[in-house]
């Protein structure tokens, strides 16, 4: 039973455009969001995280988005570049098991010059 | 600062054989824990250690194990290997406080 999904397994868009990128969890435990970018052959790298306590949280270019409700995040890249290009793995964890963190299966995003 | 170190970065075995992986956490972090990543099921928690104890254990058979030392390096072993054990094997470590991880750039393993 997989508790964070990324229903996307790939997205391509323009240079200079926003980038969406979507995720899905069903623990209502999870109070702890983030979000990793990983290159071929390399280690995942943080991006951004996000509280369950907030709806928003803003770095950059990089802005998640939390619906509780919804039980779902999203990660808004603007504008895109090139070198965005890689998977995306969302990742989720509940407090008391803070250190255990459920990985969706990531989404490979695609910038296209 | 340095990064997390994970060694060897790349590993052939046979079946049947074991294997051990290490990890050296960024200074100062305590907390290490290990992550296989295949193609078919991704990013899956194996364990967690915090000064030497494990804290957090996934849902792996008991052939996969680890330790962590005083230094806060840590081991994972795997023994009895199996074809399925190939897999891209990470370790991350955290600050007592964080949340975050920051991981290694993996061993990959693969097994004939």
């Amino acid at each position: 039973d997989q508790q964070v999904k990324q229903n996307s397994p790939s997205l391509s868009v323009q240079e200079g455009r926003i980038s969406i990128l979507n995720c899905d969890y069903t623990n209502s435990m999870f109070d702890y969001f983030l979000w990793y970018k990983k290159y071929p052959a390399e280690g995942p790298t943080f991006l951004i995280s996000i509280s369950s306590i907030k709806d928003k949280n803003e770095d950059g270019r990089f802005t998640v988005f939390l619906n509780k409700s919804a039980k779902h995040l999203s990660l808004h890249i603007v504008p895109s570049q090139p070198g965005d290009s890689a998977v995306y793995f969302c990742a989720a964890s509940a407090s008391g098991s803070a250190r255990q963190l459920t990985f969706g299966s990531g989404t490979q995003l695609t910038v296209l010059p | 600062k340095a990064g997390v170190t994970q060694t060897p970065r790349y590993l052939i075995k046979t079946r049947g054989q074991q294997v051990t992986l290490s990890c050296s956490p960024i200074s100062g972090h305590r907390s290490v824990s290990w992550y296989q990543q295949t193609p078919g099921q991704g990013l899956q928690f194996l364990f967690e250690y915090f000064s030497e104890t494990q804290r957090n254990k996934g849902n792996f058979p008991g052939r996969f194990s680890g330790r962590q030392f005083s230094n806060s390096r840590s081991e994972m072993n795997v023994s009895t290997l199996e074809l399925g054990d190939s897999a891209l094997y990470l370790c991350a470590s955290s600050s007592p406080e964080g949340h975050g991880y920051t991981f290694g750039s993996g061993t990959r393993l693969t097994v004939v």
